[in-house]
């Protein structure tokens, strides 16, 4: 069975400064691995994703996530947020060569201060 | 070009009473999901299909049914409500090809209240 850990469940940051959202995963298979955002009462909209390659993934909006297959992690990162950062943040993976089918954390809700 | 709708936006029902939630895509995206999302436990899948004609069960299907007569269109059922169906339900499609193979687009969810 496959299952991600997001270990933090808020995060304040202060505008301008850098920011780390972690997320680990565990599976016995091969996965792909997402990060999606969500702003208020909207859906989920894809930053980025690993499928293969380059363990650094650049995404929208100036973040990037780093693939560490040895740690199993997948951790998100900016180095300079903005207010229009705030969100909820959900890191989720898929099995490779499946149906898509996503699993999801529990989410990181990034505050921006002012 | 519109991508992932959902209907309807809101909706309340009593204990027991039935609805049916519409899904709707115009990317002609082969997969359809069916997602429920609730405080501090992210999204889960309800049901999925992968086309025409065929579904499948996720990881949170009892009490849901779904159908998926039109590639373009994917129905999630609530036959007899419960409280514990309470939630935000998202829509999401993706297709099996191509550069945004893997990736998810999701609709703007629906906020069901079951009293």
């Amino acid at each position: 069975a496959q299952s991600v850990t997001q270990l933090d469940s808020q995060v304040p940051v202060f505008e301008e400064a850098p920011v780390e959202l972690r997320c680990n995963y565990s599976s016995s298979v091969s996965v792909y691995l997402f990060w999606y955002v969500q702003y208020p009462n909207q859906g989920l909209q894809l930053l980025l994703k690993y499928l293969s390659g380059s363990t650094l993934v650049k995404g929208i909006n100036g973040f990037e996530a780093e693939f560490n297959k040895s740690q199993t992690s997948f951790h998100l990162r900016k180095p300079s947020v903005h207010i229009s950062d705030t969100a909820e943040y959900f890191c989720a993976v898929t099995l490779e060569g499946g149906a898509n089918n996503l699993f999801f954390g529990t989410g990181t809700r990034l505050t921006v201060i002012p | 070009n519109a991508g992932v709708t959902q209907t309807p936006k809101f909706r309340v029902l009593k204990t027991g009473q039935s609805m049916t939630l519409l899904c709707a895509q115009d990317m002609n995206h082969e997969y359809m999901y069916w997602y429920r999302q609730d405080p501090g436990m992210g999204l889960r899948l309800i049901h999925y299909s992968v086309g025409e004609g065929t579904t499948a069960k996720g990881e949170v299907p009892d009490g849901y049914n779904v159908s998926r007569l039109k590639k373009q269109n994917f129905l999630l059922g609530l036959e007899s409500a419960a409280p514990s169906q309470t939630s935000v339900y998202f829509c999401a499609s993706s297709s099996t090809w191509g550069d945004t193979a893997d990736t998810q687009y999701f609709g703007p969810g629906t906020r069901l209240t079951v009293l």
